[in-house]
C-alpha cells in the first residue's frame, strides 16, 4: 500500500537554527511529491513540489527539498528558520499523471522559539 | 472571493441532526475533493469528483453523502454522525489530468455531541 512517513512529530528550534524535516514514501512507479504547510488558523498551502527534473526543489519562504530516489526520501530544509515558520508541515505523494489520490503523512509540528 | 472557500467554518451538531458542509472553488478547476483531518492522523481522502462525477469513495460510511452539482461546488451532507466523526473537514480542488497541485480551503471544524 502507498504510504508517506514523517518521523518527526514535533520539532522545537530556536530562531536562526537550520531545519530538516524527514519524509519517506512507499510508492511503486513514478511519484510526485509535495510539502504543504498549515500556519496556525490558516488553510493548507503548498510550499513546494517535485514532479521531475532537478531533484533539488526550491519553494516559497526560503524552503527547499531534495528528492533522493534511492532513499525514497523528500526531506524539507531551511538554512535559517524564523519565528513565523511556526506551523504544521505535511509531506504528500501522488502518482504521476493525476494527483487525485494524494497520500499524506501525519505531519510535523514545528515550533520556533524567538 | 478567490481560491477555495468553505462554509460554515465551525459546526456543532447532535448525533441525530442533519447538516451540510459547502465548498466553492473559484479557480476554474475540474476536480474537487473532501478530506478528513483528525488529530495525530494523516489527512484522509474521502471523496474525489472529476467533472462532477464521483471517481473515488475511500470506504467512507454512508452517513457522509457528497454532492457535486457542478465543477465549482461541492457539498458534504451529514446525518446520524458519531462523536468520532468530529474533525476538520477540508475541501480541495485541482486541475486534472495535468497532475497539478491541490488547493485547499480553510476547513470546517465539526464537533459531534
Amino acid at each position: 500500500a502507498q504510504s508517506v512517513s514523517q518521523h518527526n512529530h514535533h520539532v522545537i528550534l530556536s530562531e536562526a537554527a537550520s531545519l530538516e524535516l524527514g519524509c519517506n514514501y512507499s510508492y511503486g512507479g513514478t511519484v510526485n511529491l509535495f510539502w504543504y504547510v498549515q500556519y496556525p488558523g490558516q488553510h493548507l498551502q503548498l510550499l513546494l513540489k517535485y514532479f521531475s527534473g532537478d531533484p533539488l526543489v526550491k519553494g516559497i519562504k526560503g524552503f527547499e527539498a531534495e528528492f533522493i530516489k534511492s532513499k525514497f526520501s523528500f526531506n524539507l530544509r531551511k538554512p535559517s528558520v524564523q519565528w513565523s515558520d511556526t506551523a504544521e508541515y505535511f509531506c504528500a505523494a501522488g502518482q504521476d499523471f493525476g494527483n487525485e489520490k494524494l497520500t499524506f503523512g501525519t505531519g510535523t509540528r514545528l515550533t520556533i522559539i524567538p | 472571493e478567490t481560491g477555495v472557500t468553505q462554509t460554515p467554518r465551525h459546526l456543532v451538531m447532535g448525533m441525530t441532526n442533519k447538516k451540510s458542509l459547502k465548498c466553492e472553488q473559484h479557480l476554474g478547476h475540474n476536480a474537487m475533493y473532501w478530506y478528513k483531518q483528525s488529530a495525530k492522523k494523516p489527512l484522509e481522502l474521502m471523496f474525489v469528483y472529476n467533472f462532477k462525477e464521483q471517481t473515488e469513495n475511500n470506504s467512507v460510511p454512508s452517513r457522509f453523502s457528497p454532492e457535486c452539482p457542478n465543477s465549482s461546488h461541492l457539498f458534504l451532507h451529514l446525518h446520524t454522525l458519531q462523536p468520532e466523526d468530529s474533525a476538520l473537514y477540508l475541501c480541495a480542488s485541482s486541475q486534472i489530468p495535468t497532475g497539478d497541485t491541490q488547493y485547499f480551503g480553510p476547513g470546517t471544524r465539526l464537533t459531534v455531541l
